[in-house]
């Protein structure tokens, strides 16, 4: 069964910072290139990043580019995503999923609250 | 970016009568490699995003086939030939062919 679950979202100041990690089981994470979709509260989806098979290529939506960074861990079979200069407009639910292009399959997504 | 357009965003739908959503993107879907990576996905309240079709018609497995996709470049149709309580919930369509990938505003499928 394909599992993917994420961790890592809080509460956290403005310009602050947050690592969120996305732990996949039930297929080969080597051979997927992987996402992050975000959802404000209340709000639609929005794609944050994508990296490639082995971590040397990402892509960011230009809100969070310079801010966020995309990596992942093959070897531990995990996505991560580093979240600096945290804006209040950051705050979402954050999910990873398989295949930016045709997502398949999503985690149950984590809450990042960027307030003071 | 390419910019995806969903009607109507709000959809009331009598229970066991058809419904259908729209999607029309502000270029064309078709991709170098000849395929249409335009998804569907339904979320339900309080849960994460599930694909109900890819690539403008693909069922994905364990969908009822009482769902089902269709449109080519611009256009595309999810339709719903009737209507389950189970439903209820936000449709988006997202298109993978261009950089970044986007997703349309939503639809909001209630039951009346």
């Amino acid at each position: 069964e394909v599992q993917l679950v994420e961790s890592g979202g809080g509460l956290v100041q403005p310009g602050g910072s947050l690592r969120l990690s996305c732990v996949v089981s039930g297929f080969t994470f080597s051979n997927y290139h992987m996402t992050w979709v975000r959802q404000a509260p209340g709000k639609g989806l929005e794609w944050v990043a994508n990296i490639n098979l082995d971590g040397s290529d990402s892509y960011y939506v230009d809100s969070v580019k310079g801010r966020f960074t995309v990596s992942r861990d093959n070897a531990k079979n995990s996505l991560y995503l580093q979240m600096d200069s945290l804006r209040a407009e950051d705050t979402a639910v954050y999910y990873c999923a398989r295949d930016p292009r045709l997502p398949d399959y999503w985690g149950q997504g984590t809450l990042v609250t960027v307030s003071s | 970016d390419v910019v995806m357009t969903q009607s109507p965003l709000s959809l009331p739908v009598t229970l066991g009568q058809p419904a259908s959503i729209s999607c029309r993107s502000s270029q064309s879907l078709v991709f170098s490699d000849g395929n249409t990576y335009l998804n569907w996905f339904q979320q339900r309240p309080g849960q994460s995003p599930r694909r109900l079709i890819y690539k403008v018609s693909n069922r994905d497995s364990g969908v009822p086939d009482r769902f089902s996709g269709s449109g080519s470049g611009t256009d595309f149709t999810l339709k719903i030939s009737r209507v389950e309580a189970e439903d209820v919930g936000v449709y988006y369509c997202m298109q993978g062919s261009h950089w970044p990938p986007t997703f349309g505003q939503g639809t909001k499928v209630e039951i009346k």
